[in-house]
């Protein structure tokens, strides 16, 4: 049973550039949720995907846009690249219900330099 | 908002000892989960623990237990016999049961070292 993987591992980026992660939910899972962990913090929640929309977002910009597919995987898009967005993005998975525990994959490292 | 507040951002222990890690949060809620996650150098949050907040009992697993003070909005982890493999970083979570969504708010971690 495959759990939550995300691609790439790592990433390097110049400022300005655009950027797309991706995020395969663990098998049964229809909700996808994408956090922002920057060096020595939490993982701040970036927004969370189901049935295809975003159903709610944290604090972070609007160059920060996702997509969800018909088979639950989902995209993580972010747009004019800036130094403070080097971070380890993580995805995490559930199924729709409130009282599922969420699955986290192993992350994304991005490096803007 | 919720916020979780853990104060310790460095902890050691002795192999086969006991560590306590503390955590702290905020909420107007009466009702939440709240979780310890453990992230080694491999990056993946890996779930140690989990509390809801209406179950007066403790949670429970194997070596880690915790202690929930439900007024005083306090849940911390204690590892018992702890073991080299228990080193990581340590992140306290809180996730709301309302219909506003299941996302988590995560503290700030704290390092654990165990010294062979």
């Amino acid at each position: 049973d495959a759990g939550v993987t995300q691609s790439p591992t790592h990433l390097i980026k110049t400022r300005g550039q655009q950027v797309t992660l991706r995020c395969s939910p663990k098998s049964g899972h229809d909700t996808v949720s994408w956090y922002q962990q920057a060096l020595g913090q939490g993982p701040q929640f970036i927004f969370q995907y189901y049935e295809e929309e975003e159903r709610q977002r944290g604090n972070f910009p609007d160059r920060f846009s996702g997509h969800q597919f018909p088979n639950y995987s989902s995209e993580l898009n972010v747009n004019a690249l800036l130094l403070g967005d080097s971070a380890l993005y993580l995805c995490a998975s559930s199924l729709g219900a409130m009282r599922q525990p969420q699955h986290f994959g192993d992350g994304t490292r991005l490096s803007i330099l | 908002a919720q916020t979780v507040t853990q104060s310790q951002p460095e902890m050691s222990v002795q192999e086969a000892e006991t560590v306590t890690l503390s955590c702290t949060y905020d909420t107007s809620e009466s009702d939440y989960y709240l979780f310890w996650y453990k992230q080694p150098p491999s990056r993946q949050m890996i779930l140690v623990i989990r509390q809801e907040a209406y179950k007066q009992q403790n949670a429970t697993e194997n070596r880690f237990s915790v202690n929930f003070q439900k007024a005083a909005k306090s849940f911390s982890l204690k590892i018992s016999d702890s073991q080299l493999g228990d080193a990581a970083m340590y992140f306290c979570a809180y996730r709301t049961m309302s219909n506003t969504g299941n996302q988590f708010y995560f503290g700030t971690g704290t390092s654990l070292t165990v010294i062979p």
